[in-house]
């Protein structure tokens, strides 16, 4: 079946660092890639998206490149900052499965 | 994007008692809603898939006489926690995709402390 391995948390950063979550999945057909993130107390929001091999999702200085080859979905910012601090989740989608397959999910830390 | 509400985003209720949680989409129809549960710390677990209209199809071992959901409006679900337990308490969260949109959008969580 479809799945998610995201790499474990917490992920502790001071603010400006490089931020890498690695994403792998395995999935049957061709799935959509996604990166959600959850501030605290609060529920999720799409952060970026790809559809297709190749394709780079970007939003607030974040990216994710759909890697096909190597079934990636890594999501990176070149600085972060103190207010970018929540859980983020990856995720895959296939019409055959009709639903979203989530990672575990990242805890990132920044620290000023 | 697309917007999805949860009312109430809090709520404490005394064991035994029901509970109703709303989910609506905003700006858009909701043909599929989702719901969750968020136990600290972990992942997102899918209790249940519902289709506008249709009877919802529950994951394996979620309990569809305790949670009760409905799904009567295209902008519209309920999920109804029957005799809430203490061990019910947990952060639930509701997802919403239209007809032709491949991308979910969640509201913001309820909160249940069952006392």
């Amino acid at each position: 079946g479809d799945s998610v391995t995201q790499m474990e948390g917490p992920v502790t950063l001071s603010e400006e660092a490089f931020l890498t979550i690695n994403c792998t999945y395995t999935a049957t057909g061709y799935p959509s890639l996604f990166w959600y993130v959850q501030y605290p107390g609060e529920g999720l929001q799409l952060l970026l998206k790809a559809t297709k091999a190749d394709d780079k999702g970007s939003n607030k200085g974040f990216e994710a490149t759909y890697r096909k080859e190597t079934t990636s979905f890594h999501l990176e910012k070149g600085s972060v900052q103190v207010s970018d601090s929540a859980v983020y989740f990856c995720a895959l989608f296939t019409g055959g499965g009709n639903k979203l397959t989530f990672g575990t999910g990242t805890q990132l830390k920044v620290e000023l | 994007g697309a917007v999805v509400s949860q009312h109430p985003s809090r709520v404490i209720c005394k064991s035994g008692t029901s509970v109703k949680i709303e989910c609506r989409s905003l700006d858009f129809q909701a043909t599929t809603m989702f719901w969750y549960r968020q136990f600290p710390k972990q992942s997102l677990m899918l209790m249940a898939t519902s289709n506008e209209g249709s009877k919802a199809t529950y994951e394996q071992g979620v309990e569809k006489d305790k949670f009760l959901i409905n799904h009567a409006s295209l902008t519209l679900s309920t999920l109804t926690v029957t005799s809430a337990h203490p061990e019910d308490s947990s952060f639930y969260i509701c997802s919403a995709r239209g007809g032709t949109m491949e991308t979910q959008y969640f509201g913001p969580g309820t909160r249940l402390l069952v006392l």
